[in-house]
């Protein structure tokens, strides 16, 4: 079946730092692939996403590529604030289904 | 305008309890969605609606009952509340005809069996 894996968090980087969050998928076919993000208290809100190979999602800062030969989708960011602290979750949905399949969730914290 | 909202947003209540938790979309979806949240922040679908008839229903127990009275709106029934039911409840909802439609989430409820 069709699965997610996150690195574990949590991630802690100091304001400005460069931010990578690494995701690997399992599907069959060409799934299309998001970055949700959770801030504290709060229900998971699309970052962003991409629907076929080699296209980049971007939003607010953070971009992720889709790459079918290594079937990543990495999110990437500069720059990171205090405000970017939340859990982010990576997610596929199979063109074989309509179910978002989630990963773990990967928790940043970014210290001023 | 709350696209997807759920009542209430905190519930505490006793083992052996029933409770519900309403959900709503006013985004137009015709399918909605139960996630379960554990402590470690691991999500879990449990029920998918699309126009009120059930199409997905994952390895959860009878204790929980959805229930769609229209395409907008997806209840949560669970009977005889245990410990382990202790967790946040997403209600999600997304148009279904696009393999790429992003789901919208609620707040979350979270329920704290004592």
């Amino acid at each position: 079946g069709d699965s997610v894996t996150q690195m574990e968090g949590p991630v802690t980087l100091s304001e400005e730092a460069f931010l990578t969050i690494n995701c690997t998928y399992t599907a069959t076919g060409y799934p299309s692939l998001f970055w949700y993000v959770q801030y504290p208290g709060e229900g998971l809100q699309l970052l962003l996403k991409a629907t076929k190979a080699d296209d980049k999602g971007s939003n607010k800062g953070f971009e992720a590529t889709y790459r079918k030969e290594t079937t990543s989708f990495h999110l990437e960011k500069g720059s990171v604030q205090v405000s970017d602290s939340a859990v982010y979750f990576c997610a596929l949905i199979s063109n074989a289904g309509n179910m978002l399949t989630f990963g773990g969730g990967t928790r940043l914290m970014v210290k001023p | 305008d709350t696209a997807v909202s759920q009542t209430p947003k905190y519930l505490v209540t006793q083992m052996g309890n029933d409770k519900s938790i309403k959900c709503e979309q006013n985004l137009g979806h015709d399918t909605m969605y139960w996630y379960k949240q554990d402590s470690k922040k691991f999500l879990k679908i449990m029920f998918s609606y699309n126009n009120k008839e059930l199409i997905i229903n994952e390895t959860v127990p009878n204790r929980f009952s959805p229930k769609s009275p229209d395409k907008a709106h997806l209840n949560l029934h669970i009977n005889s509340l245990e410990l382990g039911d202790s967790a946040v409840y997403f209600c999600a909802s997304s148009q279904v005809d696009s393999s790429n439609s992003p789901l919208h989430f609620g707040n979350g409820t979270r329920l704290t069996v004592t």
